[in-house]
């Protein structure tokens, strides 16, 4: 069964500043990759996804995501934080010919300090 | 296109108690899923439709639990009798094509169930 860990519930950040927040998964088979965000009082929103094309995956409002098989990770940056930012993070995982239930992180709260 | 709509956006109940929780998928999406996330927790799968049909339900907790997808269209998710454990955010998601593991899943705002 395929797993994430995302570490550290809370993330602060200052503005202007790199945004990394870090993701491992664990999968038996060759996995998809996704990060979503949730702005307060909204529902998820995709901000990207590996489907095993290119490893760097661009996202919407500025962030990418790095896949490396080596080190079962996919984290998420963003080189310079804006105050919009501010919002929880997940990193999911489903598995490549299997179901297509996602399995989630426990989520970052970036907060975005002026 | 409208969005996935989950109602309501809250609801306090009691200890055994009755909850129906709605969701409203994408027009034309066929697959539709039920997630939750306990406060402190990951959010974890529950169910999947396809269609009218449950595709996976091995997330749902245990048979307190009912969930319906009447036509295909909507689906709804009852809690019956409901325990102090069920409290959480529950989320509705919908993605357009059957067996599609790489179409994108699309979230609504999500329902947080308080149960006192």
């Amino acid at each position: 069964a395929q797993s994430v860990t995302q570490l550290g519930s809370h993330v602060s950040v200052s503005e202007g500043a790199l945004v990394l927040l870090r993701c491992n998964y664990s999968s038996s088979v060759p996995p998809y990759l996704f990060w979503y965000v949730q702005y307060p009082n909204q529902g998820l929103q995709l901000l990207l996804k590996y489907t095993s094309a290119a490893t760097l995956v661009k996202g919407i409002n500025g962030f990418e995501a790095e896949f490396k098989k080596s080190e079962t990770s996919f984290h998420l940056t963003k080189p310079s934080a804006h105050m919009s930012d501010a919002a929880e993070y997940f990193c999911a995982v489903t598995e490549r010919g299997g179901n297509n239930r996602l399995a989630f992180g426990k989520g970052n709260q970036v907060v975005v300090i002026p | 296109e409208a969005g996935v709509t989950q109602f309501p956006s809250h609801s306090v109940i009691e200890k055994g108690q009755t909850v129906t929780l709605r969701c409203d998928p994408i027009s034309g999406h066929d697959n539709l899923y039920w997630y939750r996330r306990v406060m402190g927790k990951e959010i974890k799968f529950l169910l999947h439709f396809v269609k009218e049909s449950k595709q996976d339900e091995s997330g749902m907790p245990n048979n307190r639990f009912l969930a319906e997808r009447t036509g295909g269209t909507y689906s709804t998710l009852k809690v019956q009798p409901a325990e102090l454990e069920d409290s959480g955010v529950y989320f509705c998601a919908s993605s357009r094509a059957a067996g599609g593991y790489t179409d994108t899943q699309y979230f609504g705002p999500g329902t947080r169930l308080t149960v006192l």
